[in-house]
């Protein structure tokens, strides 16, 4: 089975600051993704990054990066120099690819983050 | 950008009604989803669908739902008797194939709300 765990419900931070959200998962596949989405308050899921579990190096979308930890389990987010339009729930995923018909993504709980002016 | 689009934004029904959600799926994808989002709590995988079959299905995904691509560009979720526990927002996905590394798109979603 599949777990993602985000301990941090809600976060904020000022404007142009640097922010960490938070995610560790678990699972028993050999191989896997991961995923932060982003929920403005329009409740749309927007793709913010992704990182396939065989691949050592961060992935990284501009501001977006992500500090990627195997062995720990820890899939952390950074939001660089943040905007107030980064304002949104997050919600960290994992969706395994060893099997067919393992398609389905398992979501965390959410970080709702707050970016002040 | 490409969309994935789903009619209506906000769906009314009785306890007890049938209830259709419809979404239109990026034209040259092939997997499609169905995921729940009950207010408050995380997102929750409900279905995924494939060459006109369910592929994996939850254990949400009782006797009550069901899903079908009835026309080759509609995918619908339908609740044959709806319940207060299903009030949710509803959220189609897609994506062209399922290459593990192949983008999942959402649409907006509908809210649906059971009275």
């Amino acid at each position: 089975a599949q777990t993602v765990t985000q301990s941090q419900p809600e976060m904020s931070v000022q404007e142009a600051e640097t922010v960490t959200l938070s995610c560790t998962y678990d699972t028993s596949e050999s191989n896997y993704y991961l995923f932060w989405y982003k929920q403005p308050p329009s409740r749309q899921m927007i793709l913010v990054i992704r990182q396939e579990a065989y691949k050592q190096q961060n992935a990284t979308e501009n501001r977006f990066s992500v500090n990627f930890q195997k062995a720990a389990k820890s899939f952390s987010l950074k939001i660089s120099d943040s905007q107030l339009g980064d304002t949104a729930m997050y919600f960290c995923a994992q969706r395994g690819v060893s099997n067919f018909g393992n398609e389905k993504l398992t979501f965390g709980t959410g970080t709702r983050l707050t970016i002040i002016p | 950008e490409p969309e994935v689009t789903q009619t209506p934004s906000h769906q009314v029904t009785q306890m007890g009604q049938e209830v259709i959600l419809r979404c239109v799926p990026i034209s040259n994808h092939l997997y499609f989803y169905w995921y729940r989002q009950i207010l408050g709590q995380k997102v929750e995988f409900l279905v995924s669908f494939y060459n006109n079959e369910i592929s994996e299905k939850s254990e949400i995904f009782d006797d009550q739902f069901s899903v079908e691509r009835p026309d080759g560009s509609n995918f619908t979720l339908k609740i044959r008797s709806t319940k207060l526990e299903d009030s949710a927002m509803y959220f189609c996905a897609s994506r062209i194939d399922r290459a593990p590394n192949e983008k999942l798109f959402f649409g907006s979603g509908t809210q649906l709300s059971v009275l």
